[in-house]
C-alpha cells in the first residue's frame, strides 16, 4: 500500500459545527503532516507529527485540533471555523520528519475540500 | 525567512520541451524537490536533487541545480497534454518543506 487516504473528500459545515478530517497510511511512515491549501496558492504547513508526537505547530488557531491516535492515523478536529478557513486540507506522510537519513519524500493524500458557511 | 520563487505560468505546444524555473534563498537546503499537482488532487513527487549535485535525469525529466545562484530548473522533454498541471518546487533544510507559489503548465495540442 503506497497511498495516503483522506476522508471525507468534501465537507460543508456551519460555523457552529464540530467535524473531523481523517487521514490514514499503511506505509510504516513515522511522520505525518497537515497542510492547508487555498485556491491558486502553495500548501501551507499546519502541523507535523513525528512518532505520534506533535513536533511542529505553525501557530495554527486553536479551532483546529490535531490528533494522532496511532502511527497510521491522523485526525484534524474542526470547531467554530470561519468562512476564511474554507480550503483544501492535505495530509501527507514520510519515513521520518528530517533529512538526516536521506531525502524527506512526502506522500500526499488527495485532500479534503472544506467549505465553511 | 526562507523564500522560494517561481514564474506563475508557462504555455507550450505538445512535443516541445518545457522548462520551469525556481529560485530559493535558504543556503542550508539539503534537498530540493519538484512536485506536480493536477486539478482537484494532492501533490505528487516528481523528482528531487541533493544539494551537492548539479544535474539529475529521470526519463523525460532533467533537473539542473546552480547552487551558487540558488537556481533550480525542471526540464520536461516531449511535453504531453497529460503534463498540464501546477508544478511546485520546494526546498528543505533540516525539517519542513518551503514551497514556491507554483507554475501552471498548460500544454496545447
Amino acid at each position: 500500500d503506497t497511498e495516503v487516504t483522506q476522508t471525507p473528500k468534501h465537507l460543508v459545515m456551519g460555523m457552529t459545527n464540530k467535524k473531523s478530517l481523517k487521514c490514514e497510511q499503511h506505509m510504516g511512515h513515522r511522520a505525518m503532516y497537515w497542510y492547508k491549501q487555498k485556491a491558486k496558492k502553495p500548501p501551507e504547513l499546519m502541523f507535523v507529527y513525528s512518532y505520534e508526537k506533535l513536533s511542529i505547530n505553525e501557530s495554527v488557531p486553536s479551532r483546529f485540533s490535531p490528533e494522532c491516535p496511532n502511527s497510521s492515523l491522523l485526525n484534524l478536529h474542526l470547531h467554530a471555523l470561519q468562512p476564511e478557513d474554507s480550503a483544501l486540507y492535505l495530509c501527507a506522510s514520510s519515513q521520518e520528519a528530517t533529512t538526516l537519513s536521506g531525502a524527506n519524500v512526502l506522500t500526499f493524500g488527495a485532500g479534503s475540500r472544506l467549505t465553511v458557511l | 525567512g526562507e523564500d522560494v520563487e517561481q514564474s506563475l505560468f508557462l504555455s507550450v505546444r505538445e512535443g516541445d520541451s518545457s522548462v520551469i524555473n525556481c529560485t530559493y534563498t535558504d543556503s542550508s537546503s539539503t534537498y530540493l524537490y519538484w512536485y506536480k499537482q493536477e486539478p482537484g488532487a494532492g501533490l505528487q513527487l516528481l523528482t528531487y536533487i541533493f544539494s551537492n549535485m548539479d544535474m539529475k535525469q529521470d526519463q523525460r525529466l532533467t533537473v539542473l541545480l546552480n547552487k551558487k545562484d540558488k537556481h533550480l530548473s525542471l526540464r520536461i522533454a516531449d511535453t504531453q497534454t497529460g503534463d498540464s498541471a501546477i508544478y511546485f518546487c520546494a526546498d528543505e533544510g533540516y525539517s519542513t518543506l518551503t514551497f514556491g507559489k507554483g507554475t501552471m503548465l498548460l500544454v496545447s495540442p
